[in-house]
């Protein structure tokens, strides 16, 4: 089925460890986001890359980098992972249409745990 | 301030009522405007987009307000089935702002 695909769906991580979510989409979309999600915080955006070979903070960036590594995968790495990274990852993707959007297609997310 | 402001909830109404959310956003330049749902543990599902003036789909109606920046959402008729978080969502300059979302409960 066409869509986005997260992974892994589950990790635990030790303070310190570093680790990388993958995410690809198979729908030719030319915008990719990665967001987290707290409870009682919304969607924050982390990054995201208006098209491939480009990728921009959004509003929590701080302990995260990011690959746009072809137009179908945009990659969310922790290096130093730390507990306040604790939470839900959602990637998503993006076709933009003149005044705005189509709207997004979210993946089934990453539940991280830091400990 | 947050670009997307939503009355988190919960709303608890009976199957078959008619309930209404609210959301402000505050930039004017914002382009377009949706309404996503998300169950609990799952990843949000777009539910409607709001374009201009407004837009229905079966039992669902959302409108948009410029002049107040204000968009809603209506459900009438609930179904149990019904029962999630409702976010609403901004966009603008490549980027989307979401709300923290109102939790609906529709009861038996």
């Amino acid at each position: 089925n066409a869509g986005v695909t997260q992974t892994p769906k589950f990790q635990v991580l030790k303070t310190g460890q570093s680790m990388t979510l993958q995410c690809a989409q198979d729908m030719n979309h030319n915008s990719m986001y990665w967001y987290r999600q707290d409870p009682g915080m919304g969607l924050r955006l982390i990054y995201y890359s208006a098209s491939e070979g480009t990728t921009d903070k959004g509003e929590v960036p701080n302990g995260y980098n990011v690959s746009r590594l072809n137009k179908r995968e945009f990659s969310l790495r922790l290096e130093s992972a730390a507990p306040s990274q604790t939470s839900v990852y959602f990637c998503a993707s993006s076709e933009a249409g003149p005044g705005g959007t189509y709207g997004y297609t979210f993946g089934s997310g990453t539940r991280l745990t830091v400990v | 301030r947050k670009e997307v402001e939503q009355d988190p909830g919960p709303f608890n109404v009976p199957e078959g009522a008619t309930v209404a959310f609210n959301c402000t956003y505050s930039n004017s330049a914002s382009q377009s405007f949706f309404w996503y749902r998300q169950d609990c543990r799952k990843e949000p599902k777009l539910l409607m987009s709001v374009y201009s003036s407004g837009n229905e789909d079966g039992r669902f109606t959302a409108q948009l307000n410029r002049a107040s920046q204000y968009i809603s959402l209506l459900i009438r008729d609930s179904k149990l089935s019904d029962s999630a978080t409702y976010l609403c969502v901004a966009y603008n300059f490549n980027k989307f702002y979401f709300g923290s979302g109102t939790k609906l409960n529709v009861k038996p």
